[in-house]
């Protein structure tokens, strides 16, 4: 079955660095978001995109976030300077072109960010 | 304001017995659409089920049913002959058709360890 892809599965890295997070989405679907997940809390919806620019994003993602399409099968998530705060499961995910709200989103395994 | 709540934390249970995992939800959209996803050890959101606001028909696949209620908001979800492996987080999550593309509303979870 089809899935979706994220590497590396941890990265640590020091505060005010920035940081890349890599997903390969499934490769024919059309929307890709990415959610985090602080430790302990409830997972938290950043960023969608589609057709190479945000559709929409929540008031987390701010200016130090920024998500590309790079090519035709990579979606990245960077950090520009990260924050103790950053240190959080990040899951990409992706859809099919389906209705507003219906869509089913298939996540990857994560990524776990911790930033000292 | 879009809110999930699952109230239950953590729910111990022994290999065999059913288990009910409550989820509750607001909204002031008349279209939306409900879902439970697992959150395995191993990390990754797997789904589980969608549900749109019109179909109140409960929903049976092996031995996972889920039981959507309207008149109360619920969307809850019950394990029969529960396993070992059922052992994971279980997340509700709640869309809303006028909301943002792929922009889920997740509860935050109930932790389930299914013991032999």
């Amino acid at each position: 079955e089809p899935e979706v892809t994220q590497t590396p599965s941890h990265q640590v890295t020091q505060m005010g660095q920035e940081v890349i997070l890599r997903c390969v989405p499934i490769s024919n679907h059309l929307y890709f978001y990415w959610y985090r997940q602080i430790l302990g809390q409830k997972v938290e919806f950043l960023v969608s995109f589609y057709n190479n620019e945000i559709s929409e994003k929540s008031e987390i993602f701010d200016d130090q976030f920024s998500v590309e399409r790079p090519d035709g099968s990579n979606f990245t998530l960077k950090i520009r300077s990260t924050k103790l705060e950053d240190s959080a499961m990040y899951f990409c995910a992706s859809s099919e072109a389906r209705s507003q709200g219906e869509e089913k989103l298939f996540f990857g395994s994560g990524t776990q960010l911790s930033v000292l | 304001a879009q809110k999930v709540t699952q109230a239950q934390t953590e729910i111990s249970v022994v290999e065999k017995e059913d288990v009910t995992l409550d989820c509750v939800y607001e909204t002031r959209d008349t279209t939306y659409y409900l879902f439970w996803y697992k959150q395995p050890p191993s990390g990754e959101l797997v789904f589980l089920i969608r549900r749109n606001s019109f179909d109140e028909q409960n929903e049976i696949s092996g031995r996972y049913s889920w039981n959507f209620q309207k008149s109360t908001s619920s969307f809850n979800f019950t394990i029969t002959a529960s396993q070992v492996v059922d052992s994971a987080v279980y997340f509700c999550a709640l869309s809303e058709r006028g909301g943002s593309q792929g922009n889920l509303i997740f509860g935050k979870g109930t932790k389930l360890s299914v013991k032999p």
